[in-house]
């Protein structure tokens, strides 16, 4: 079965412009979360969503957004992009999300221009 | 709010040696307890979990005991060999499952 998957790889952008970054779960699995990785750091939980309801919000400010689908895949979104979103973007899915383990995907490696 | 510390790295071992990384939490109620690790060019994966005071997480030799009364969810293993260098992250779910909370890793080197 295929994990999580993740698109982009790579993205290169510049201060001001807008971003969206997509996620496909592991088949069966209806939860899926965002986290922000800088480099050297562990990941920084942003979202969480389950049966395409957010359930959980980290302490990012409202540039960032996201949005699951009814196929349970999810966008996240970051507007007005600023040098310091420069990072690695996971998406993690798990069958009904809550406290249950997070399988991760490779990531997204947004560099800001 | 929740929070995990772990030990800085980087941690340098030569093969067969004793391992202990610790890390400590912060959290109200009963959070759930995991070690995750990234090996070189790999994505995060789960290394072992624990869900309540008391148990014992364990996968490929590592292991973990949820400390309720020290707060703690040390990873220990007995002897460590050159393909476990990787980094190692702590990390918790908070009771309602509403967020996920990771330590800053440490990064394991094992040296032949």
């Amino acid at each position: 079965d295929a994990g999580v998957t993740q698109s982009p790889t790579h993205l290169i952008k510049t201060r001001g412009q807008q971003v969206t970054l997509r996620c496909s779960p592991i088949s069966g699995h209806k939860s899926v979360s965002w986290y922000q990785q800088v480099l050297g750091q562990g990941p920084q939980f942003i979202f969480q969503y389950y049966e395409k309801e957010e359930r959980g919000r980290g302490n990012f400010p409202d540039r960032f957004s996201a949005r699951q689908f009814p196929n349970y895949s999810s966008e996240l979104n970051v507007n007005a992009l600023l040098l310091g979103d420069s990072a690695l973007y996971l998406c993690a899915s798990s069958p009904t999300g809550g406290r249950q383990p997070q399988h991760f995907g490779d990531g997204t490696r947004l560099s800001i221009l | 709010g929740n929070s995990v510390t772990q030990m800085e790295g980087p941690v340098t071992l030569s093969e067969e040696a004793f391992l202990t990384i610790n890390c400590t939490y912060t959290a109200t109620g009963y959070p759930s307890l995991f070690w995750y690790v990234q090996y070189p060019g790999e994505g995060l994966q789960l290394l072992l979990k624990a869900t309540k005071a008391d148990d014992k997480g364990s996968n490929k030799g590592f292991e973990a005991t949820y400390r309720k009364e020290t707060t703690s969810f040390h990873l220990e293993k007995g002897s460590v060999q050159v393909s476990d260098s990787a980094v190692y992250f702590c990390a918790l779910s908070d009771p309602n499952g509403q967020n996920f909370v990771f330590g800053p890793g440490t990064r394991l080197s094992v040296l032949p």
